[in-house]
């Protein structure tokens, strides 16, 4: 069974571009969420993905948006990157919304 | 929203001894709280989770315990070893959209 993978592992940015992180998730699992940690914080909720669907939206201005495609894998937009935006990006993926999440190892994005 | 408070932020013991952490909870809803474990430069691993009409649960060397009526919960981990070394992060989630809220993370050092 394949676990939680994400695209790339690291990336820099400067400020006021744009950036497309992806994930696949676990075998079988059609949620996906996304989070953000910043340097020494838990992660923070950004937006879920139920059936190519948006379920759930955490305190992020629209700039950051997302995508599900119809095998489930996932895709997060972040548009006029602040330097703020520098944190781990974190997939997880869960069988339904209401189960389990299973986290990916997470984009590290720098914002310069 | 929901606020997840997590103590104590660092925490060092020497190995075979126990190690507890403690969380507490805002929402009265939240009926599901996770505990991740993270490694330097990885995404969170479930460890251990419990479900609000469960009062403890135990997988080994790791135990959870939830009392639902002062809306906290703690890690209890015994006979700790090097390898348990790591940052612990609890969650909580009102289970509506798997919208998980986290603690700010305990870093956990057992020594030889």
């Amino acid at each position: 069974e394949t676990g939680v993978t994400q695209s790339p592992t690291h990336l820099i940015k400067t400020r006021g571009q744009q950036v497309t992180l992806r994930c696949s998730s676990q075998s079988g699992h059609n949620t996906v969420s996304w989070y953000q940690q910043a340097l020494g914080q838990g992660p923070q909720f950004i937006f879920q993905y139920y059936r190519e669907e948006e379920n759930g939206r955490g305190n992020f201005p629209p700039r950051f948006s997302g995508l599900q495609f119809p095998n489930y894998s996932s895709e997060l937009n972040v548009n006029a990157l602040e330097l703020d935006d520098s944190a781990l990006y974190l997939c997880a993926s869960s069988l339904v919304p209401q189960e389990t999440q299973y986290f990916g190892p997470g984009t590290r994005l720098l914002v310069l | 929203g929901e606020n997840v408070e997590q103590h104590p932020s660092t925490l060092s013991v020497q190995e075979g001894d126990s190690a507890v952490i403690k969380c507490t909870y805002s929402d009265s809803a939240s009926n599901y709280f996770p505990w991740y474990k993270q490694e330097l430069g990885k995404g969170p691993q479930l460890i251990i989770d419990i479900r609000s009409n469960v009062g403890e649960k135990k997988d080994q060397r790791i135990a959870v315990t939830l009392n639902k009526t002062a809306k906290h919960f703690s890690l209890h981990i015994t006979e700790t070893q090097p390898e348990d070394s790591a940052v612990y992060f609890c969650a909580a989630d009102t289970g509506t959209a798997s919208k998980l809220t986290f603690g700010t993370g305990t870093r956990l050092q057992v020594t030889l």
